[in-house]
């Protein structure tokens, strides 16, 4: 059984730009979280999705939108890069709502 | 607004001595969640603790949860090198189903 996999591994993009990061959840694990862990400080929850559709968004702005796919992959999206979105960027999938969270090895993304 | 606090945020330690991480939260919780995260490196999950007074214990390190007070301590007993790690605690808020909310962290380092 595979983990969840994130895409790319690392990124540098210029303020202004836009980037998508890519999730692979775990085999049949059918909801998907995304956090950012800016440096020296805990995970903040950007967004959940399950079964395709968001559910629950944290404290970010609109910039920062996703996808769920039918195999329950999914997308971040980051529009307008600031410096400030400089930061670790992890996935988590789950069973459903309510069970244990798996981490992937996260995206390392720099805006410059 | 969910607050999650640990203390204490940085923890120097001997080998073989022991010590307790405390982590508060402000609200209602499911259920709480302890992770270990090396440098540059991914969350990896350390306990769940899913009702008041549970007690989970994994070689050098035990969890335990009082839910009544919104507290969640981890001692480490005789402490070893290979501890070396900054430590958080996570917290599900009740009825969000797996929208986290993490504490600011504790690094640890366990000098020989």
């Amino acid at each position: 059984e595979t983990g969840v996999t994130q895409s790319p591994t690392h990124l540098i993009k210029t303020r202004g730009q836009q980037v998508t990061l890519r999730c692979s959840s775990q085999s049949g694990h059918n909801t998907v979280s995304w956090y950012q862990q800016a440096l020296g400080q805990g995970p903040q929850f950007i967004f959940q999705y399950y079964r395709e559709e968001e559910n629950g968004r944290g404290n970010f702005p609109p910039r920062f939108s996703g996808l769920q796919f039918p195999n329950y992959s999914s997308e971040l999206n980051v529009n307008a890069l600031e410096l400030d979105d400089s930061a670790l960027y992890l996935c988590a999938s789950s069973l459903g709502r309510g069970f244990e969270q798996y981490f992937g090895p996260g995206t390392r993304l720099t805006v410059t | 607004e969910l607050k999650v606090e640990q203390n204490p945020l940085f923890l120097s330690m001997q080998e073989g001595k022991n010590y307790t991480i405390y982590c508060n939260y402000s609200t209602t919780s499911d259920r709480l969640y302890w992770y270990r995260q090396d440098p540059g490196k991914s969350l990896e999950s350390l306990f769940v603790l899913l009702s008041n007074g549970a007690v989970k214990q994994e070689g050098r390190l035990m969890a335990s949860l009082d839910t009544k007070a919104r507290l969640s301590t981890l001692h480490i007993t005789a402490a070893v090198h290979d501890l070396s790690a900054t430590y958080f605690c996570a917290v599900d808020m009740a009825g969000t189903g797996n929208q986290f909310y993490f504490g600011t962290g504790t690094s640890l380092t366990v000098i020989p």
